[in-house]
């Protein structure tokens, strides 16, 4: 069963720390993505990363970057947290062709930020 | 740019009860449309897909139907059931790059 896997469930984290998310997918997928989840705002992509080494913004990008050395692996970096940042993030991975068109998302991080 | 609206929630039903979330796009070009649930404490999982105007995806009971005229991918299932109480949310793909993008999400809630 294919996976992506957000290395923690909840978090805790205080103003000004710099906070690091990390997600890996075994399925050898070329595109991750790093949305943030809130509510009545839906999904809104953060970064997106669509081969090693490279990386685009998404619509809300600021205050965040990220890390993608390897295929596997794409870290969500939060310089310098502020309460504001405080949501449930979600890691997702896809491929751009084939039967699994449509994105494969982890079980999601849910930072605070006190 | 492109925008997915969803209808606001929560929606509640009764178990068998039919169900319709109304799901319109703003999108450039020739979009693939996508319904996502999210149950509680989840990710997102894929329900169904519909990549051209015409097709209808489904998937577990629950169908939609690529509407380019009206601009619509409206989800529909005949009889909900209490495990089908979760978050959906409508997605569109479009351009290059498979940037998703989603709905505000609608959460449904099946009694019995």
């Amino acid at each position: 069963d294919v996976k992506v896997t957000q290395s923690s469930r909840y978090l805790v984290k205080r103003t000004g720390e710099k906070v690091f998310l990390e997600c890996v997918q075994d399925m050898d997928h070329e595109n991750m993505f790093w949305y943030r989840q809130d509510p009545g705002l839906g999904l809104r992509l953060i970064y997106f990363s669509y081969d090693v080494k490279m990386k685009e913004k998404g619509d809300i990008p600021e205050g965040y970057s990220v890390s993608r050395e390897k295929k596997e692996r794409f870290s969500l970096i939060l310089e310098s947290a502020s309460t504001n940042q405080t949501s449930m993030y979600l890691c997702a991975s896809s491929s751009p062709v084939g039967p699994n068109y449509g994105y494969t998302f982890g079980s999601g991080t849910r930072l605070t930020v006190v | 740019g492109n925008s997915v609206t969803q209808m606001e929630g929560p929606v509640t039903l009764s178990e068998e009860a039919f169900l319709t979330i109304n799901c319109t796009y703003t999108a450039t070009g020739y979009p693939s449309l996508f319904w996502y649930v999210q149950y509680p404490g989840e990710g997102l999982q894929l329900l169904l897909k519909a990549t051209k105007a015409d097709d209808k995806g489904s998937n577990k009971g629950f169908e939609a139907t690529y509407r380019k005229e009206t601009t619509s991918f409206h989800l529909e299932k005949g009889s909900v059931q209490v495990s089908d109480s979760a978050v959906y949310f409508c997605a569109l793909s479009a351009g290059g790059g498979n940037k998703l993008t989603f709905g505000t999400g609608t959460q449904l809630k099946v009694e019995l």
